[in-house]
């Protein structure tokens, strides 16, 4: 079955240290990911992509991410966490046989970032 | 732009009564999803149109439930009757297709801020 997880469901981090949010998935085919965010009472907005060509994936608010394909990861990081940075973080992956369109999304992982 | 615009923002109704929700999607995007999401199932894709046309409405849980999209913008989300289990928050997205399957570009998918319905 096609899925993406990502299991943690919180993470916890003192700002100004680096963060990583994990997300691993199962796909066939050639994976395209995606990482969005949630800010309390918002709708998504989108942070980064993975389609093609190089692993590590540059995004909005200073976000990067590495997709891994051996490990099937797609893990978000960013050097340097912010307190504005706390929300909720959702990775998602095409589904591959639910037509061009559908995205399967993780249960998401509640980002804590502490003064 | 605007962005994806979603009304009512907050809905607060009683079992049985019918509810509508509504949602503009981004000028020029030609698909329109609407998701909903619960601390139990989390975000689950309900339905989705093309050039308004519904192409997938696999996810839609029963028939209180339809959706239409009568021009590319404008698309509804009807729930008749409600029960208190319909109780999350709806949102809507929209995309625009100027993908490259040659080259390989995939556009991601914009949300509205969202409908929170409570049905009691």
């Amino acid at each position: 079955a096609q899925s993406v997880a990502q299991p943690e469901d919180q993470v916890n981090v003192a700002e100004g240290n680096p963060l990583t949010v994990k997300c691993t998935y199962s796909v066939s085919g050639n994976p395209y990911l995606f990482w969005y965010v949630q800010y309390p009472n918002r709708g998504l907005q989108f942070l980064l992509k993975y389609i093609t060509g190089d692993n590590l994936v540059k995004g909005s608010y200073g976000f990067e991410a590495e997709f891994n394909k051996s490990q099937t990861s797609f893990h978000l990081k960013k050097p340097s966490a912010l307190v504005s940075d706390s929300a909720l973080y959702f990775c998602a992956v095409r589904d591959p046989l639910g037509g061009y369109n559908k995205l399967i999304f993780g249960a998401g992982t509640r980002l804590a970032v502490h003064p | 732009d605007a962005g994806v615009i979603q009304s009512p923002r907050h809905e607060v109704t009683e079992m049985g009564q019918e509810v509508t929700l509504r949602c503009k999607p981004i000028s020029g995007h030609d698909y329109l999803f609407w998701y909903r999401q619960t601390m139990m199932r989390g975000l689950e894709l309900l339905i989705y149109f093309n050039n308004n046309v519904p192409i997938d409405d696999s996810g839609m849980p029963e028939d209180r439930f339809s959706a239409k999209m009568p021009n590319a913008s404008f698309s509804t989300l009807k729930i008749q009757p409600s029960e208190p289990r319909d109780s999350a928050v709806y949102f809507c997205a929209s995309r625009e297709t100027t993908d490259q399957r040659e080259t390989l570009t995939y556009n991601e998918q914009f949300f509205g801020p969202g409908t929170r319905l409570t049905v009691l």
